[in-house]
């Protein structure tokens, strides 16, 4: 299993360009959520899905657009990127049950500058 | 909204020495669950270890083990025998009830001297 993947690992934007995060797992969770970090915090949930055809938004969305047509695939679309929104952003998946019997499991992250 | 404080944004350690990193957190919430993660260098966010709310019993994974004070609402994680490859942020999260959406605290730093 390859676990959780994203791509790219890194990119450069200017602002006012979109693009799309992707996030793929092939562990059969249901449950995918995307996470951003910026320097000295903590990651701050953008929007999660629990299964597909049903997305969220978590505590910071403005900016960005999710969908979940299917259970591996869950990506994250920045429609006009603005220098506020440089950061690391992770992609995160589960079965169920809040890591007790299935941890969250995180992607390698991709590294965002919008100039 | 349920908030993850860790106070200490730099800890340092000698090998094989203990280090305590605190953690505490505001929820009015009785079910919940509680993380510490590390991310090393390389950026992946690996998981140390869990502890249900509603359990006493501290948890445990090897060198890692955690102090639940769930009146204090703290949550400290004590890494014993520490190792050069314990070099990582530590982030601290809550997540409500098993909801998924996990709160996370700033992380803290910790450095371990040869």
């Amino acid at each position: 299993n390859a676990g959780v993947t994203q791509t790219p690992k890194f990119q450069v934007l200017k602002t006012g360009q979109s693009m799309t995060l992707q996030c793929a797992q092939d562990m059969n969770h249901e449950y995918m959520s995307w996470y951003r970090q910026d320097p000295g915090m903590g990651l701050r949930l953008i929007h999660y899905s629990v299964g597909a055809g049903i997305t969220d938004q978590g505590e910071v969305p403005n900016g960005y657009n999710v969908s979940r047509s299917t259970t591996e695939d869950f990506p994250l679309r920045l429609l006009s990127a603005a220098p506020s929104q440089t950061s690391v952003y992770f992609c995160a998946s589960s079965y169920s049950g809040s890591g007790l019997n299935s941890p969250l499991h995180f992607g390698n992250g991709t590294r965002l500058t919008v100039t | 909204a349920q908030t993850v404080t860790q106070s200490q944004p730099e800890m340092s350690v000698q090998e094989a020495e203990t280090v305590t990193l605190s953690c505490t957190y505001d929820t009015s919430e009785s079910d919940y669950y509680l993380f510490w993660y590390k991310q090393p260098p390389s950026r992946q966010m690996i998981l140390v270890i869990r502890q249900e709310a509603y359990k006493q019993q501290n948890a445990t994974e090897n060198r890692f083990s955690v102090n639940f004070q769930k009146a204090a609402k703290s949550f400290s994680l004590k890494i014993s025998d520490s190792q050069l490859g314990d070099a990582a942020m530590y982030f601290c999260a809550y997540d409500q009830g098993g909801s998924e959406k996990l709160v996370f605290g700033k992380g803290t730093k910790l450095t371990v001297n040869p």
